[in-house]
């Protein structure tokens, strides 16, 4: 299993770009997550998905934002236009739930740094 | 809503020796997981260990334990016998039962002195 995969690595835009990450999940996964990581807030939550249906994107932080999962394979978060203040770490991860197990882990991705001048 | 609090910012340890992370949360609810992630400088947010409430008995991988104290919400991390590899920052993670959103504490910067 070659794990969660994102891309790019790194990206290094200007303001008022659009900028697309993009997030394979792992196979067999039913939900998947975008999470940015930032020094001043931590890591938040941003929207995430279940069976490809977007679930709760209260964490979004303005319409600039959006994110989509057209299959159970690929998902990607778009920025529109970009701005400085964007700039952080942005990560995907997957998870299934275990129904004999009840296990509940989330694996992350390695990120995608954006940023932005 | 649910909050995790690491009072710890940074903490380091000698290479072989022990070391203590602590975590504190806040829930009213009785059901829930529990969760460390480890961060090293690559950035890959990996798991080390996990813990359902319901369970009295304190996780256990190999080097790392917990030290879960439910009536408390506490949940500690140990590692044992450092290695220089174990150097990163540790989040502590909350999720409800029949929730999704993970909720994250701020983190503690682990270094490990040889």
């Amino acid at each position: 299993d070659a794990g969660v995969i994102q891309s790019p690595r790194h990206e290094v835009t200007e303001m008022g770009q659009e900028v697309t990450l993009r997030c394979k999940p792992i196979s067999g996964h039913d939900y998947l997550f975008w999470y940015r990581q930032t020094m001043m807030r931590g890591l938040e939550l941003l929207i995430y998905f279940n069976n490809n249906v977007p679930i709760d994107d209260s964490g979004m932080p303005e319409d600039r934002f959006s994110a989509k999962m057209p299959n159970a394979s690929f998902s990607t978060l778009k920025i529109q236009p970009s701005e400085p203040r964007d700039s952080a770490v942005y990560f995907c991860a997957s998870k299934k739930i275990d129904r004999g197990s009840g296990a509940n882990v989330l694996t992350f991705g390695a990120g995608s740094r954006l940023t932005v001048l | 809503a649910q909050t995790v609090t690491q009072s710890q910012p940074e903490m380091s340890v000698q290479e072989a020796e022990t070391v203590t992370l602590s975590c504190t949360y806040d829930t009213s609810e009785s059901d829930y997981y529990l969760f460390w992630y480890k961060q090293p400088p690559s950035r890959q947010m990996i798991l080390v260990i996990r813990q359902e409430a319901y369970k009295q008995q304190n996780a256990t991988e190999n080097r790392f334990s917990v030290n879960f104290q439910k009536a408390a919400k506490s949940f500690s991390l140990k590692i044992s016998d450092s290695q220089l590899g174990d150097a990163a920052m540790y989040f502590c993670a909350y999720l409800g039962q029949g929730a999704q959103k993970l909720v994250f504490g701020q983190g503690t910067r682990l270094t490990i002195n040889p």
